[in-house]
């Protein structure tokens, strides 16, 4: 079984420009969850979408948004970029509430 | 509020050694708790998920344990090597926090394991 495929894998852009990122779950998997790694604040949660729905959601602004579409493919926006927004962003896939299993990253420059 | 703390923040240890990774958490309410693998720059790799209603899992040479009256799950590594060398991440969900999926972690534990 294919694992979760996160794409671009690399992606430089400058502040204040948008930005999409990608999300294929692991097949029959219906919830995806989003994660922000910096150096600094570490591991923190974004958001979770189950079904096409947003089930939940991390102290983060407005700029960060979602959405999952009807084969529970995932992406996830950043508008406006910042200087901070620099990072490695994470999604995972779970099927149910069970075990969650992690993409290999979309690493974020901010220029 | 929900925090996981993990001690050491850095251990280096000699090819062999068994060695213990700590995971505090505060709250014991919880739903899971799972430990992850993390090499440099690469995504996160699932080791072991304990139920709230389990006392430990193994897996191979990996043993996580879960004592949620005191908050704290250990992660036991026998005769390590020097390919376990990476960050190992524990990660927390609660009962009541709005979703079972979402995961609080601690900052992790380096690992070097030197032949």
């Amino acid at each position: 079984k294919a694992g979760v495929t996160q794409t671009p894998r690399y992606l430089i852009k400058t502040r204040g420009q948008q930005v999409t990122l990608s999300c294929s779950p692991i097949s029959g998997h219906r919830s995806v969850s989003w994660y922000q790694q910096t150096p600094g604040q570490g591991l923190q949660f974004l958001f979770e979408y189950f079904s096409e729905t947003q089930r939940n959601k991390g102290n983060f602004p407005g700029r960060f948004s979602g959405r999952q579409f009807s084969n529970s493919r995932s992406e996830m926006n950043v508008s406006t970029l910042e200087l901070g927004d620099s990072a490695l962003y994470l999604c995972a896939s779970s099927h149910n509430y069970n075990e969650q299993f992690f993409g290999p990253g979309t690493r974020l420059t901010v220029l | 509020k929900q925090e996981v703390t993990q001690i050491p923040a850095a251990l280096s240890v000699p090819e062999g050694e068994n060695l213990v990774l700590n995971c505090s958490f505060t709250d014991s309410a919880i739903y899971n708790l799972q430990w992850f693998r993390q090499d440099p720059g690469k995504g996160l790799t699932s080791l072991l998920l304990i139920q709230s209603s389990q006392r430990e899992q193994t897996s191979g040479r990996l043993n996580a344990s879960l004592d949620k009256s005191s908050g704290r799950s250990t992660l036991y590594i026998a005769a390590s090597q020097p390919g376990d060398s990476a960050t190992y991440l524990c990660a927390v969900s609660w009962l009541g926090s709005g979703g079972y999926n979402k995961l609080i972690f601690g900052a992790g534990t380096r690992l070097a394991v030197h032949p």
